[in-house]
């Protein structure tokens, strides 16, 4: 079984469109993460939430949502998708605080 | 704020032959470390992770990385390089201060190169 799964794997936009991405763990962490993975590989936290709660929001365009119906899932919607979103975004969840985080194997958005 | 400099974006090495990744950080307070792997088109992979207790850290397939303080660096290092080390790598830092939130700062990677 997967510990951290994302779908879909890759999407593949127009500008201007409403999109989402899935996360899950099975893991039972309490802690999962969005990060945004650029075109020379750095990576960036956007989001973090612990049981539901949001505790990590970084300088994110509003146009970034994200939501977590339970501990075990965390969506990332975005609106208005825009050229400069293009990126592979992963989902990563731990057991809270300095423990080591699981990562999923990304979501590669491309905006036409 | 907290930052993470892995000197070297690319490196590349004969296969058998070490392998050394450089990290440094920051913080004047030592932070949580660690050493990711991401292989093509995976997500990132946990190699080790220090978190105060040995300087010396053993992690998976054969890496291990050594905390010196007084240099602020976390280096990683692997005796003999196999083809299949060829991947992107991540140093990783955690400051007490978000210790709570677990937030990472990523260096900018390395990747490495295994020659035959």
């Amino acid at each position: 079984d997967t510990a951290v799964s994302q779908t879909p794997k890759y999407l593949v936009t127009q500008m201007g469109n409403d999109k989402s991405i899935k996360c899950e763990q099975n893991l039972g962490h309490d802690t999962m993460y969005w990060y945004k993975q650029d075109s020379k590989k750095f990576l960036k936290i956007m989001f973090s939430y612990n049981n539901k709660e949001l505790i990590i929001n970084e300088t994110v365009p509003n146009r970034f949502s994200p939501k977590s119906p339970d501990k075990a899932h965390l969506n990332l919607h975005i609106n208005s998708l825009e050229l400069g979103d293009s990126a592979v975004y992963f989902c990563a969840s731990s057991p809270g605080g300095p423990k080591p985080q699981h990562f999923g194997d990304g979501t590669r958005l491309s905006i036409l | 704020a907290q930052s993470v400099t892995q000197l070297g974006s690319h490196v590349s090495v004969s296969e058998g032959a070490l392998v050394l990744l450089r990290c440094n950080y920051s913080s004047s307070v030592p932070p949580y470390l660690f050493w990711y792997v991401q292989y093509p088109n995976q997500g990132l992979q946990l190699l080790l992770k220090y978190t105060s207790a040995a300087t010396l850290v053993k992690g998976i397939n054969g890496f291990e990385a050594e905390f010196k303080k007084s240099e602020t660096s976390f280096h990683l290092t692997k005796p003999s390089a196999h083809m299949s080390d060829a991947a992107e790598y991540f140093c990783a830092v955690t400051d007490h201060g978000s210790s709570n939130t677990g937030k990472l700062i990523f260096g900018q990677g390395t990747t490495l190169q295994v020659k035959p």
